[in-house]
């Protein structure tokens, strides 16, 4: 069964440094597609970011960067340089690439940020 | 400006009710889905639609219908049958694929006392 691991439920961090969001995954489809989202306390989800299982290259997005080890089965949010507009809960998400799998995003139970001044 | 349009934001109503929840998107995709959200958890999908006049299951369907007349709208009806309807609602839509990311229009919070 496919599933997503966020072991982290809150996090604290001063503002201007970096954090890692953690991420683990697991599935048994070679072709997948890894997601974060951030969803601010109005409630819309904000894509950040995506990572193809076959992409060599981890993924950024300004100051977003995904950290891809693809053995380890993890894909974590690296957020440089944090700002106070950060604060948000943020959500890892799996697509797989199978016929059952596809089109359906399995989410893991977030990581609520929170940027101190 | 493309998006997706979610109505209303704050929904009550009574147990026993049926409730409609909107959602319309102007980005010409073809797949659009609706998730529910409970406080502190993360997204579990509801139905899903790939191509107009054409539906799935996700996980939790129990208790919910949907209907895709149009490629624009995607409305999920929460039923009577729904044991726990309280719950905050969000539909998206992606263009066909797995790569593409699914865009979410701004929920709706559903609570029936």
């Amino acid at each position: 069964a496919q599933k997503i691991t966020q072991t982290q439920p809150g996090m604290f961090v001063q503002e201007k440094e970096a954090v890692t969001l953690d991420c683990t995954y697991d599935t048994s489809d070679q072709s997948y597609g890894l997601f974060w989202y951030k969803q601010p306390s109005s409630g819309e989800m904000i894509f950040l970011i995506y990572q193809g299982s076959y992409d060599e290259q981890n993924a950024t997005e300004g100051r977003y960067s995904l950290n891809f080890q693809k053995a380890r089965k993890s894909a974590n949010l690296v957020i440089s340089a944090s700002q106070l507009g950060d604060s948000a809960m943020y959500f890892c998400a799996m697509r797989g690439g199978s016929m059952d799998s596809n089109y359906q995003l399995i989410w893991g139970a977030g990581t609520k940020l929170i940027i101190k001044p | 400006d493309g998006g997706i349009t979610q109505s209303p934001k704050y929904l009550f109503r009574k147990e026993g009710q049926n409730v409609t929840l909107s959602c319309e998107q102007n980005l010409n995709h073809d797949a659009m889905y609706w998730y529910r959200q409970d406080p502190g958890q993360g997204l579990r999908l509801i139905y899903y639609s790939q191509i107009v006049n054409d539906f799935q299951k996700g996980d939790i369907a129990e208790g919910y219908s949907v209907s895709r007349e149009k490629k624009e709208s995607f409305p999920l009806t929460v039923t009577s049958a729904q044991k726990n309807p309280t719950a905050f609602y969000l539909c998206a839509s992606s263009t066909a694929g797995t790569n593409y990311e699914q865009y979410f229009g701004p929920g709706t919070r559903l609570t029936v006392t």
